[in-house]
């Protein structure tokens, strides 16, 4: 009964590739993210999501797209990938309300490898 | 825009000590959440602890407590009777209280490595 879960868990893939990462939450949660976490570790916010509307779409390169078909679901597709895409992508998601539910709570990570 | 810092890139502790993690933040905003995040080598992110802003109460969750100095923007994190499983790198976060901008802000992180 995994709570926020993401595939694939490692990607390798050519320069200039396409690709998609999925997440889908079981939470109940009605507000979803993707973040990207860089090879110092350092966590930044990419975009996110709120019953299916974007919100937040922080300084992205438009070869990023997310997509939200509903709100327990959040893409993400890349385009012409590029070698300074490799990195950890993190899905999470909350419910907006109190600090409680406003809690976000994070996927197991997607590992993109563009050689 | 808010900042979050942390100044250990790495710390490592004995087993059953106590290790105390800094944590600074710069905000103007009155009304905001802090949290620590652990991420074990398995790269999960769990989140340990979270601290409403307008709550002066630390909050505690077991061997974990934060000390909360809202005046100096300062959010620490103890670790208690500390044990193997707790080798991780932990991330301070911190979060608007502001419909439509809930992303977190995360520092730089600290390694903290637990010896037998």
């Amino acid at each position: 009964d995994t709570a926020v879960s993401q595939t694939p868990k490692y990607l390798v893939t050519q320069m200039g590739n396409d690709k998609s990462i999925k997440c889908e939450q079981n939470l109940g949660h009605d507000t979803m993210y993707w973040y990207k976490q860089d090879s110092k570790k350092f966590l930044k916010i990419m975009f996110s999501y709120n019953n299916k509307e974007l919100i937040i779409n922080e300084t992205v390169p438009n070869r990023f797209s997310p997509k939200s078909p509903d709100k327990a679901h959040l893409n993400l597709h890349i385009n012409s990938l590029e070698l300074g895409d490799s990195a950890v992508y993190f899905c999470a998601s909350s419910k907006r309300g109190t600090a409680r539910t406003d809690t976000q709570y994070f996927g197991p990570g997607t590992r993109l490898t563009v050689l | 825009a808010q900042t979050v810092t942390q100044s250990q890139p790495e710390m490592s502790v004995q087993e059953a000590e106590t290790v105390t993690l800094s944590c600074t933040y710069d905000t103007s905003e009155n009304n905001y959440y802090l949290f620590w995040y652990k991420q074990p080598p398995s790269r999960q992110m769990i989140l340990v602890i979270r601290q409403e802003a307008y709550k002066q109460q630390n909050a505690t969750e077991n061997r974990f407590s934060v000390n909360f100095q809202k005046a100096a923007k300062s959010f620490s994190l103890k670790i208690s009777d500390s044990q193997l499983g707790d080798t991780a790198m932990y991330f301070c976060a911190f979060m608007k209280l502001y419909f439509g901008n809930e992303k977190l802000t995360f520092g730089t992180g600290t390694r903290l490595t637990i010896i037998p």
